[in-house]
């Protein structure tokens, strides 16, 4: 596509159901970036994925997150048993290897009630 | 280990009046550096970057950062302030093949008439 596309926009749920946050990179761009910006925070570096392999997963807070990425492309971060701190906004960014520019998509705006 | 530390988390400047936001960084390796603004509910856009040559790099807006390796920053200035230029600014460091990029806690800048 012609930026990366993140579903949903918006997501608000309750505590203690999981969610699935999708990321679509652009196309050809083989490395995948999540971040989580809290309000007033800077951007938390959660997961990186070259290809299908993720080989730093260090920044995820907790075993309820995970997150995969299929056919060198579309990624989803899952988590597990929401929690009201894990209210935030999830941000995916691609890039065409890793080091270089990446390219953010809008962002889904998580909200746990 | 790479990290960025960034000074002040608001900045007020006055229309007309110069921008600078400060930036210093932390690398073992030649660093890839960058700059992004975020306005309000949108993703990050890439300002400006550094990767090698010359120190002094011209960004989009009016915008130019100048590395200094000898005192580890990237600051980033603009002669003359827009009320457009009102958003969030974050500086990045990674490397090249390097996992993932790292932001710092991000500046608010604030443009006042």
């Amino acid at each position: 596509g012609a930026g990366v596309s993140q579903s949903p926009s918006n997501k608000v749920t309750e505590k203690g159901k999981d969610v699935e946050l999708r990321c679509d990179p652009i196309s050809g761009h083989t490395a995948l970036y999540w971040y989580r910006q809290s309000l007033g925070q800077g951007l938390e570096f959660l997961i990186y994925f070259q290809g299908n392999s993720a080989p730093d997963k260090s920044g995820l807070p907790s075993d309820r997150f995970s997150a995969e990425r299929t056919g060198g492309s579309v990624s989803t971060l899952t988590i597990q048993r929401t929690q009201q701190e894990d209210s935030a906004v999830y941000l995916c960014a691609s890039s065409t290897y890793s080091g270089v520019e990446a390219f953010f998509g809008q962002g889904t705006r998580l909200t746990v009630v | 280990a790479q990290s960025v530390t960034q000074l002040g988390s608001h900045v007020s400047v006055s229309e007309g009046a110069l921008v600078l936001l400060r930036c210093n960084y932390s690398s073992s390796v030649p660093p890839y550096l960058f700059w992004y603004v975020q306005y309000p509910n949108q993703g990050l856009q890439l300002l400006l970057k550094y990767t090698t040559g010359a120190t002094l790099v011209k960004g989009i807006n009016g915008f130019e950062a100048e590395f200094k390796k000898s005192e580890t920053s990237f600051h980033l200035t603009k002669p003359s302030a827009h009320m457009s230029d009102a958003a969030e600014y974050f500086c990045a460091v990674s490397s090249p093949g390097g996992f993932k990029t790292i932001f710092g806690a991000g500046t608010r800048l604030f443009v006042k008439a």
